[in-house]
């Protein structure tokens, strides 16, 4: 069964600080991984899909990674900022999982200070 | 852009209460889900639907019904709510082509008293 696990669940830096989100799963065969924003008691937003055919997407000052075969995704921020404080959650979507059924990690709570 | 539209924001109900949560969307996609997102246990699959009057079960299935009656609606139904269904409720929509990308409504936090 594909787990997904997010580490560490709580981050707290200093604004402008550049850092890295964690993501593992426990099985490679999957058909694309998302990471989504999630603020305070709203719902998420999505930020990077990365297809298990490419290695990295970016935009703005978000870079995510994949490397599939060792069950692993980043999620690269970049001159971080108070306005990113949220919580950061990853989800696959496992290899012949039924109509787009995502698996979701726990989150990273990122707290950014200024 | 893709607009998911929950109901109601904030619900407060009684314990024994029928309860309808609805979602719409806005983007003619074919698949839609509701979730549950609670502390510590993160998000879990209640029902999803891959098309009109279809549906499937997710993990947590029990105590809960849902309804598509219509392609941009997708209804979660609690059909005696309990205490222990006091959550935050989280509807997404995906097409179903290349990329799957779930798009997110607000959430509905749901208070069963």
């Amino acid at each position: 069964k594909q787990e997904v696990t997010q580490i560490p669940a709580a981050l707290s830096v200093p604004e402008g600080e550049n850092l890295v989100l964690n993501c593992s799963f426990t099985d490679s065969a999957i058909y694309n991984l998302q990471w989504f924003r999630q603020d305070p008691g709203k719902g998420l937003t999505s930020l990077l899909l990365i297809q298990s055919s490419q290695r990295e997407q970016t935009s703005g000052r978000l870079n995510a990674s994949l490397d599939k075969s060792s069950g692993r995704s980043t999620l690269y921020i970049a001159a971080s900022q108070p306005g990113d404080s949220a919580t950061y959650l990853c989800a696959v979507r496992p290899w012949g999982g039924s109509q787009g059924n995502l698996i979701f990690g726990k989150g990273t709570k990122l707290s950014v200070k200024p | 852009d893709v607009k998911v539209t929950q109901s109601s924001r904030y619900l407060v109900k009684r314990t024994g209460e029928k309860v309808f949560l609805e979602c719409v969307q806005d983007m003619d996609h074919e698949n839609m889900f509701w979730y549950r997102q609670d502390p510590g246990l993160g998000l879990r699959l209640i029902y999803f639907s891959y098309d009109v009057k279809m549906k499937e079960k997710g993990d947590i299935p029990e105590g809960y019904s849902v309804s598509r009656e219509k392609k941009e609606r997708f209804s979660l139904i609690l059909e005696s709510a309990s205490t222990n269904q006091t959550s935050m409720y989280l509807c997404a929509s995906t097409y179903p082509g290349q990329t799957y990308e779930q798009y997110f409504g607000p959430g509905t936090r749901l208070t069963v008293t």
